[in-house]
């Protein structure tokens, strides 16, 4: 089945610097990656999501790069402020369109001000 | 109304108690789902429900039973459950099952089985 791989677990950075999570996925066929985001006491929220057809995409401060070939794809933070410390969690959803999303491990971003 | 609830917040219960979670949604979403989530560990996949018929369940231990009474409300019972079992359980919702669904997740009960 699929597995996601996601690095660094742990990334302090300062207010205004850039931020940069990676994720690996185990199977080609999966097809669409959404990153989530979830703050101390909430559940996780949808900050940006890619699908497979697509090499990358932006919102605003927020970015996702998908390298289907290398099987990894990232998500990008520019000019991070405070509010953007969380723990954020890539996913994959497999082929076979049941919805199942599987997650990595999880980032704990700290934005020191 | 764009967001998911959960009732209670918090709940703690031992192991012979009977007890149960809610989840509501009036978003008119038709797949719902629960995962239960560790400290420091991400969302586990637990049951999802579409169009109010189970539709995954991932061998969840039968002291977990989910109920989907209509298509705005899901519900979690909990029987005989086992200290192992205390973690934050997630409900979530999307408009339909499937890939490309964005799910909208609820804040979550933490339950604590003594």
């Amino acid at each position: 089945g699929e597995n996601v791989e996601q690095h660094p677990s742990t990334l302090s950075v300062q207010e205004g610097d850039s931020a940069v999570i990676k994720c690996t996925y185990s199977d080609s066929a999966s097809n669409y990656f959404p990153w989530y985001k979830q703050e101390l006491g909430k559940g996780p929220q949808l900050i940006i999501d890619i699908r497979s057809n697509v090499g990358e995409k932006k919102d605003q401060r927020i970015a996702v790069t998908l390298n289907k070939t290398a099987k990894h794809f990232s998500l990008h933070i520019t000019e991070t402020q405070p509010e953007d410390s969380a723990v954020y969690f890539c996913a994959a959803s497999p082929s076979s369109n049941t919805g199942k999303l599987i997650f990595g491990q999880g980032t704990t971003l700290q934005v020191k001000p | 109304d764009t967001e998911v609830t959960q009732t209670p917040k918090h709940l703690v219960m031992g192991m012979t108690n009977k007890k149960s979670l809610k989840c509501e949604q009036h978003m008119g979403h038709r797949a719902m789902y629960w995962y239960k989530q560790k400290a420091k560990k991400p969302p586990e996949l637990m049951f999802v429900y579409s169009y109010e018929k189970l539709s995954i369940n991932e061998s969840v231990p039968s002291r977990f039973s989910p109920e989907c009474p209509n298509s705005s409300l899901l519900n979690l019972h909990l029987h005989a459950l086992q200290p192992e079992d205390s973690a934050l359980y997630l409900c979530a919702s999307s408009l339909r099952q499937g890939v490309y669904n964005e799910q909208f997740f609820g804040p979550g009960t933490r339950l604590t089985v003594l």
